[in-house]
């Protein structure tokens, strides 16, 4: 079993829907949680970032983090066709030396179609 | 551009070459990674710094794969001799000091291609 479970889609969805994206992970260590955008050949680039569990609201996108149920959760409302990527989730533990190595999902790929 | 640069972004190499990528963290940010990302995968951990010192290295990193991080500035990755499968997008992140966030911010990344 991977550590962290992400379906990879495709979703397709119209524009203006309400975007769901989740992964499901089994290391009850992680504590930092991160969703990433990343385009086609394009480095990842960081939407959203939480400590512990919560939500956190930002413009479109809202993040939660359930930590009994070891699921996290990105919510895209209102979206755009300038949403269609590939949406990563990334956690991370505290280890030795304050590293953060990032343990991640497949990648949800998203389509919004106009 | 204040973000994470990397360099080259391509690079396509023959099989037995050696190559060296470089990574220039955000100014301030002590800590570097290095990931490798293979396509509808997501990146794999190689490396990590804390400064200049390597504090930790994935056991996938075979001994032809060597980082450095000179001055605690930038980074170089060196993969020696290169096997076809090597190619993977190579990407570089940093982060801030322990206590200012522990985001990591990625780079555009170098693609290896070797033939």
């Amino acid at each position: 079993q991977k550590e962290v479970e992400q379906d990879p889609g495709p979703l397709s969805v119209p524009e203006g829907a309400i975007v769901s994206l989740n992964c499901t992970y089994s290391n009850s260590a992680f504590q930092y949680f991160m969703w990433y955008r990343q385009y086609s050949r394009k480095g990842p680039e960081l939407l959203m970032y939480t400590y512990s569990s919560g939500n956190k609201e930002d413009g479109r996108f809202t993040a939660q983090v359930d930590k009994s149920s070891k699921y996290i959760s990105l919510f895209i409302r209102d979206s755009q066709p300038s949403d269609s990527a590939t949406y990563l989730c990334a956690m991370s533990a505290e280890n030795a030396g304050n590293n953060r190595k990032l343990i991640w999902g497949l990648g949800t790929s998203l389509a919004v179609n106009p | 551009d204040t973000g994470v640069s990397q360099d080259p972004r391509h690079k396509i190499t023959k099989r037995g070459q050696n190559v060296t990528f470089r990574c220039d963290p955000i100014s301030e940010h002590n800590r570097l990674y290095w990931y490798r990302q293979t396509l509808g995968q997501g990146p794999e951990f190689l490396t990590y710094f804390q400064n200049e010192a390597q504090l930790e290295k994935s056991r996938l990193l075979s001994d032809r794969f060597s980082a450095e991080r000179p001055k605690g500035s930038f980074s170089t990755l060196e993969i020696q001799r290169t096997e076809q499968g090597d190619s993977a997008m190579y990407l570089c992140a940093s982060s801030p000091p322990s206590g200012w966030g522990d985001e990591q911010y990625f780079g555009p990344g170098t693609r290896l291609t070797v033939t």
